[in-house]
């Protein structure tokens, strides 16, 4: 089946620090790309999608400059948190679909992001 | 009312039980449906996805029924390892195509 990577798996830093995570599709072309959030015992939240050549589209209430996601190519995009805080703090996934819609997503392992 | 409802559960139920998950759907041109599994600090990962004549995959069935806006899963013969959370997931036409997750249901499988 389809395999999307991520990487990376765990962060630990500082408040104030920059984190870029990384989505990769490795058996196929993602034209479309998804970014989530999952908090402790809640469910997926979506954050942003992104097209492959063009700007994301982010959900209400997801700060876009605080959240850059660049998908400069249909097997890599990149979430990019600016100056991350302990409320930061949170499981992101990414996921990818190699159609624009009417498919499933295939999601990567997670990156599971720890502010102090 | 959300997009896309599930039972949060938990369901406890016994291993080789019989245990059916529900979904309900707001939107009537949703096109495409899926069940995806996700243990606990892990990525959700796609089970199967859910056809109108129904399908089965194995211990799995799952089945749409687009009149209700209604899909099901059937999980038969019960194993430990089925304990996880089951989302229903919606692909709804809007501006394209957009997913919509359910907030899951919550399987515990005891020996």
């Amino acid at each position: 089946g389809a395999v999307v990577s991520q990487h990376p798996s765990w962060v630990i830093c500082k408040s104030g620090t920059s984190v870029k995570i990384e989505c990769r599709s490795l058996d196929f072309q993602a034209t479309t790309m998804f970014w989530y959030r999952q908090f402790p015992k809640q469910s997926l939240m979506l954050m942003a999608t992104s097209n492959e050549g063009s700007k994301a589209t982010y959900e209400q209430g997801v700060e876009k400059d605080k959240f850059l996601i660049n998908h400069a190519s249909l097997t890599l995009s990149t979430l990019t948190v600016t100056s991350a805080h302990p409320e930061d703090s949170s499981f992101y996934i990414c996921s990818a679909s190699d159609q624009r819609g009417n498919q499933p997503q295939h999601f990567g392992d997670g990156t599971r992001l720890s502010i102090l | 009312r959300k997009e896309v409802e599930q039972d949060p559960g938990p369901f406890n139920v016994p291993e080789g039980a019989t245990v059916a998950f529900n979904c309900t759907y707001s939107n009537s041109a949703s096109q495409s449906f899926f069940w995806y599994r996700q243990d606990c600090r892990k990525e959700p990962k796609l089970l199967m996805s859910v056809y109108s004549s129904g399908n089965e995959d194995g211990r799995f069935t799952a089945q749409l029924n687009r009149a209700s806006q209604y899909i099901s899963l059937l999980i038969r013969d019960s194993k430990l390892s089925d304990s996880a959370t089951y989302l229903c997931v919606v692909n709804n036409p809007t501006g394209g195509f957009k997913t919509i997750f359910g907030a899951g249901t919550r399987l515990f499988v005891k020996a």
